[in-house]
């Protein structure tokens, strides 16, 4: 079975210049997760989306980072314009969401980005 | 507010011991925990997880207590190898069945 699929692996910008991430989720799997991890610290949750809908977007800051999953499958984070606090391991998860039972996550190996 | 703690400092200690970890939260009543492994480079993988009405789950070298009444959850790796070595992070429940809070993880370093 193939895992949570990200890309760019690694990305250098420089500042107020856009970004954009991508996901592909385990097959099958509802619900998706975009995580923003900087060193030393645990992720921090941007986004969660069940199916093709934004159920917990809380902490994404929406005045420059926007996501979206089209057909409730692959998704798209975008940060537009990059500050240089945007530096940071960007991960993407996925878990099977079935309803009434506890999730575990299935994370993808991360975007590296890094803002000049 | 909500707070976990997990031990801030990297542990190290030899191949063959007992490498045990600490999660404490506070303000929190989480029905259940979650125990990740993460390699440099790489996202966190499950390993275990505990429910509130569970005191212990083992699965081969680890094992995982949860004692809701210290608010506090042990992660125990017996036999250590230097394959071990990685940083661990504890995850709480957030009250809905998807969401999970996350300590800032623990390194441990299994040394020959």
């Amino acid at each position: 079975e193939a895992g949570v699929v990200q890309s760019p692996r690694y990305k250098i910008i420089e500042k107020k210049q856009p970004v954009a991430f991508w996901c592909n989720p385990i097959s099958g799997h509802n619900t998706l997760y975009w995580y923003r991890q900087n060193l030393g610290q645990g992720p921090e949750l941007l986004i969660r989306y069940e199916n093709e809908e934004a159920v917990d977007d809380s902490q994404l800051p929406k005045d420059r980072f926007s996501a979206e999953r089209l057909k409730g499958v692959d998704s798209t984070l975008k940060i537009q314009p990059a500050e240089l606090g945007d530096s940071a391991v960007y991960l993407c998860a996925s878990s099977p969401g079935t309803s009434g039972t506890v999730d575990t996550q299935y994370f993808g190996p991360g975007t590296r980005l890094t803002v000049l | 507010s909500q707070k976990i703690e997990q031990n801030s400092e990297a542990l190290n200690i030899q191949e063959g011991k007992t490498a045990t970890l600490t999660c404490n939260y506070t303000n929190y009543s989480p029905a259940y925990l979650q125990w990740y492994r993460q390699d440099p480079g790489r996202g966190p993988v499950f390993l275990l997880l505990i429910r509130e009405n569970e005191k212990e789950k083992r699965k081969e070298r680890l094992k995982v207590t949860f004692d809701t009444t210290l608010k506090q959850s042990l992660f125990h790796i017996t036999a250590s190898q230097p394959a071990d070595s990685a940083t661990y992070l504890c995850a709480l429940d957030a009250g809905n069945n998807r969401k999970l809070i996350w300590g800032l993880g623990t390194s441990l370093a299994v040394n020959p």
